[in-house]
C-alpha cells in the first residue's frame, strides 16, 4: 500500500459528460502528481501541483481541470468527455517537489467513456 | 529535455534466467533514474532509484540496475526470475520539478 487514495476506482460515464477524479496524497506529502497512462500514449503526465500552486503542466487537454486544495487532497476535472479521454488516470505524490523524491502511485481510476 | 527509451515492449524469459531489460536516457543535467514496476490492476511501485553516488543500486525483489554515464543507460537485471516478476517495468527520469517522464514500458513474461 502505496499510501496514495485515489477514488472511484472505475468510472463508467457517457460523451459529453464531467467527472471528478479525488486523490489524497501519502500523509506529509505537499506535492501531487496526475498522469493518465492509455495503450497507445503510455504514461503521459498532465499536471502537478506543491502545497496548493500548480507547479508544472504537460499534456493536459484544455477541458481537463485539477486543484490541490489546501488538506493537500486533489481532483482532476474532466469536462466534455470524447471516446479517447477512455484511460486509466494515476495520482502520485511526493514529499517535495525535487528531482531525487520519488513518486509514489495511487491504484488510479479507470474512466470509461461511451 | 529529458527522455527515457526503453528498448523492447516485450521480453521473454524463463524461470530461473536472468533478467535484462534496457532504459537508455537523455538529459542534459545529472539524471536522477527510477524503475517501477506495475502489476495488473494496480499503481506503479518504485524498484529502485539512481540519485548520485554508487552506480549499482539494488531495489527491492532482488533487482539492481547500473548507473552508466558514458553509455546513458540504466539497465534493470535480475539474476533469477521467477514467475511474480511478470509485470510491466517502467523506466523514469526525474526532471528539475520533481516530475517524471516514463518510458514507453517492457512488459516481462516469465515462462515456467
Amino acid at each position: 500500500d502505496s499510501g496514495v487514495t485515489q477514488t472511484p476506482k472505475h468510472l463508467i460515464t457517457a460523451t459529453g459528460q464531467r467527472v471528478t477524479l479525488r486523490c489524497s496524497p501519502r500523509s506529509g506529502d505537499l506535492s501531487v502528481y496526475w498522469y493518465q497512462q492509455s495503450l497507445d500514449q503510455g504514461l503521459q503526465f498532465l499536471i502537478q501541483y506543491y502545497n496548493g500552486e500548480e507547479r508544472a503542466k504537460g499534456n493536459i487537454l484544455e477541458r481537463f481541470s485539477a486543484q490541490q486544495f489546501p488538506d493537500l487532497h486533489s481532483e482532476l476535472n474532466l469536462s466534455s468527455l470524447e471516446l479517447g479521454d477512455s484511460a486509466l488516470y494515476f495520482c502520485a505524490s511526493s514529499v517535495v517537489a525535487r528531482p531525487n523524491s520519488p513518486l509514489h502511485f495511487g491504484n488510479g481510476t479507470r474512466l470509461t467513456v461511451t | 529535455a529529458q527522455s527515457v527509451t526503453q528498448l523492447g515492449s516485450h521480453v521473454s524469459v524463463s524461470e530461473g534466467a536472468l533478467v535484462l531489460l534496457r532504459c537508455n536516457y537523455s538529459s542534459s543535467v545529472p539524471p536522477y533514474l527510477f524503475w517501477y514496476v506495475q502489476y495488473p490492476n494496480q499503481g506503479l511501485q518504485l524498484l529502485l532509484k539512481y540519485t548520485t553516488g554508487a552506480t549499482l543500486v539494488k531495489g527491492i525483489n532482488g533487482f539492481e540496475a547500473e548507473f552508466k554515464k558514458s553509455e546513458t543507460s540504466f539497465h534493470l537485471t535480475k539474476p533469477s526470475a521467477h514467475m511474480s516478476d511478470a509485470a510491466e517495468y517502467f523506466c523514469a527520469v526525474s526532471d528539475n520539478t520533481g516530475k517524471l517522464i516514463f518510458g514507453q514500458g517492457t512488459t516481462l513474461q516469465v515462462k515456467p
